[in-house]
């Protein structure tokens, strides 16, 4: 079975500053994709970044980048530059054949 | 294009009502899928479907039911509604398995009294 962790339910950062949201996952398959989603107060669920598991780069989009240790089902999304639009639920995601499971989320709080 | 659209965005419901949630999506995708979230809560899969005419059970699917006559369409069936089942009920879909990402409905937000 597949398992999705995320230890922080809330987290708070200042406005330009970085933050780094943590996730750890167990699967027993060989393959599979790592997700960050946001949900921001409009409830709608937007893709963050994705991570193949089969590549040891990370993966980063604009001010979004993972940190991705395989041996340790380590899957953490780094912020950098925060900004006010950054406020949302950030939950993080492995997939397998046919299923994603999700964690429970992190709350980020951005303070002007 | 349109995306993943769901009907309706909120209802009430008394217990043992039944009522369908509506989900459409308008990219050809082949995978779909019903979320519940609970407050404070993940996302928790209820069914998925990789095909019309083919469906399976997710983590949570006692009291609902779906069907999948056409690519476009999924819906979400909750027959003798309980309060277990308040919640806000996401749909997505996706172009193929798990490696590819998952585009989401705005979810519909139930309440059962």
């Amino acid at each position: 079975a597949q398992t999705v962790t995320q230890s922080q339910p809330e987290m708070s950062v200042q406005e330009a500053e970085t933050v780094t949201l943590s996730c750890t996952y167990d699967t027993s398959e060989s393959d599979y994709y790592l997700f960050w989603y946001k949900q921001p107060p409009s409830r709608q669920m937007i893709l963050v970044i994705r991570q193949e598991a089969y590549k040891q780069q990370n993966a980063t989009e604009n001010r979004f980048s993972v940190n991705f240790q395989k041996a340790a089902k380590s899957f953490s999304l780094k912020i950098s530059d925060s900004q006010l639009g950054d406020a949302a639920m950030y939950f993080c995601a492995i997939s397998g054949t046919y299923k994603y499971i999700f964690g429970t989320g992190t709350r980020l709080k951005v303070l002007a | 294009n349109a995306g993943v659209t769901q009907t309706p965005k909120f209802r009430i419901l008394k217990i043992g009502q039944s009522m369908t949630l509506q989900c459409t999506q308008d990219m050809n995708h082949n995978y779909m899928y019903w979320y519940r979230q609970d407050p404070g809560m993940g996302l928790k899969l209820i069914y998925y479907s990789v095909g019309a005419g083919i469906t399976d059970k997710g983590e949570v699917p006692n009291g609902y039911n779906v069907s999948r006559s056409t690519t476009e369409d999924f819906p979400l069936r909750l027959e003798l509604a309980a309060p277990s089942q308040t919640s806000v009920y996401f749909c997505a879909s996706s172009y193929s398995s798990g490696t590819y990402e998952q585009f989401f409905g705005p979810g519909t937000r139930l309440t059962v009294l």
